[in-house]
């Protein structure tokens, strides 16, 4: 079974630019996230997905970052402007569903460096 | 205070020794309780995941949940140089609320 797919891997962009990542979940996995995780932090959530509806965006910076899953399958993160403490490992992960007792599995990352 | 608190380490032991990892959360509604394992560079991997008080066994690996305190642990028995990694306590609580996380404890088995 396929895991959690993500690109690019690795980024390094100017603060002020725009950066986008992609997310393609596990086949038929219906709740999809964002982490953001700092170098010497655990992750944090930004946003959660059940299909394609927002269940919490509430640590996701509004005015910066932005997310979408239209048809309730694959998303993408969107930064603009990028600032420097935006430097961290964006992850993806999904699970079966969004009670309490699903796995969540996660993706490779992708490193994003803001310089 | 943190929502889920662990020591950041990094706990030394040497080979063969149990790694004793510590995780504690604030929200008394917390239901279920995950250690995830995180080497350099990688992504999180899910060791093991524990929802009732007690012991919860996994090979070399077990989960201890108190909820009337609040604390979860994971013993890593016979630890080998392979264990050395990050780890990271993760709670969910009742509801669609997402794993939260914890700063994660680096552990180093010395061969």
């Amino acid at each position: 079974e396929a895991g959690v797919a993500q690109s690019p891997r690795y980024k390094i962009i100017e603060k002020r630019q725009s950066v986008a990542f992609w997310c393609n979940p596990i086949s038929g996995h219906a709740t999809l996230y964002w982490y953001q995780q700092i170098l010497g932090q655990g992750p944090k959530l930004l946003i959660q997905f059940q299909n394609n509806g927002v269940v919490d965006d509430s640590q996701l910076p509004k005015d910066r970052f932005s997310a979408e899953r239209l048809k309730g399958v694959d998303s993408t993160l969107k930064i603009q402007p990028a600032k420097l403490e935006d430097s961290a490992v964006y992850l993806c992960a999904s699970s079966l569903g969004s009670s309490s007792g699903n796995t969540i599995y996660f993706g490779e990352g992708s490193w994003l460096t803001v310089v | 205070q943190k929502e889920v608190e662990q020591n950041s380490g990094p706990l030394s032991v040497p080979e063969g020794a149990i790694a004793s990892l510590n995780c504690t959360y604030s929200d008394r509604g917390s239901q279920s309780f995950f250690w995830y394992r995180q080497y350099s560079g990688k992504s999180p991997e899910l060791i093991m995941s524990i929802y009732s008080n007690g012991d919860k066994e996994d090979g070399r690996f077990t989960a201890q949940l108190n909820k009337a305190s609040q604390y979860v642990s994971l013993l890593i028995r016979d630890s080998q140089p392979s264990d050395s990694a990050t780890y990271l306590c993760a709670v969910n609580g009742p509801g669609r609320r997402a794993l939260t996380f914890g700063s994660g404890t680096r552990l180093q088995v010395q061969p």
